[in-house]
């Protein structure tokens, strides 16, 4: 089955203790992404990956990290989680940036969405 | 999940009902516009895509309208059932733009009465 897999779904930490949030997905894709998704701001992008070993920075990286040494995995990376990072967070995946698909003639960008994990920091 | 909905625009219908909902994007310059449902505890699905050359899109139940001289969007859902019940979220990609990512819109919840 089709699928991106995050991990864990939820957890509560304490302000300063680092932690990973892994993010999987088995459809081979290209582009990976993760978004906040706070109440009355909908989806805000984190950080991007074109491919393996390419990030890039999205609308709100503060106080984030990411790395893609594998195709399938993009982890994300709380080096000191505040209580403002206290949000549910989403990973997604496709074929590549909606605009390029479109651009090459594919009919959909479409982004397959993680269920989210939801992180609160005391 | 629940906390999604939390002041957000509220579309309530009738079961049976069509439903509109409507979504102005801001930029431009924007050549791609995606709709996501997303229900509760759960991550965005796809419902339908729409492309700047284009000002409608047919799905199945659904359909996209593009206006591209006021900048408007609209998902129409027709025959609404309780299952259309969650948050629904516009997004726009500009070709060359910023980054040629997805720009999600803040959403609108959706309640279906039966």
């Amino acid at each position: 089955e089709a699928q991106v897999t995050q991990n864990p779904r939820y957890l509560i930490t304490v302000t300063g203790k680092k932690l990973t949030v892994t993010c999987s997905q088995n459809m081979n894709h290209e582009y990976m992404s993760w978004y906040r998704q706070d109440p009355g701001l909908g989806l805000r992008q984190i950080y991007y990956s074109m491919n393996v070993e390419v990030t890039d920075k999205g609308d709100v990286p503060e106080g984030y990290k990411v790395s893609r040494k594998e195709k399938r995995n993009f982890p994300l990376i709380l080096e000191s989680p505040s209580p403002n990072q206290t949000s549910l967070y989403f990973c997604a995946s496709s074929l590549s940036k909606a605009v390029t698909l479109w651009g090459q003639g594919v009919d959909t960008g479409e982004l397959f969405f993680g269920e989210g994990s939801r992180l609160t920091v005391l | 999940g629940e906390s999604v909905g939390l002041h957000l625009p509220t579309l309530s219908v009738q079961e049976g009902d069509n439903s509109i909902i409507n979504c102005a994007y801001s930029n431009s310059a924007s050549d791609y516009f995606i709709w996501y449902k997303q229900e509760s505890g759960k991550g965005p699905q796809f419902i339908i895509d729409i492309r700047s050359n284009m000002d409608k899109r047919q799905g199945q139940r659904v359909t996209v309208l593009l206006n591209k001289t006021v900048k408007h969007l609209s998902l129409q859902i027709a025959a609404t059932q309780p299952g259309d019940s969650a948050v629904y979220f516009c997004a726009e990609a500009a070709y060359g733009g910023s980054q040629g990512n997805l720009i999600f819109g803040k959403g609108t919840k959706l309640s279906v009465k039966p």
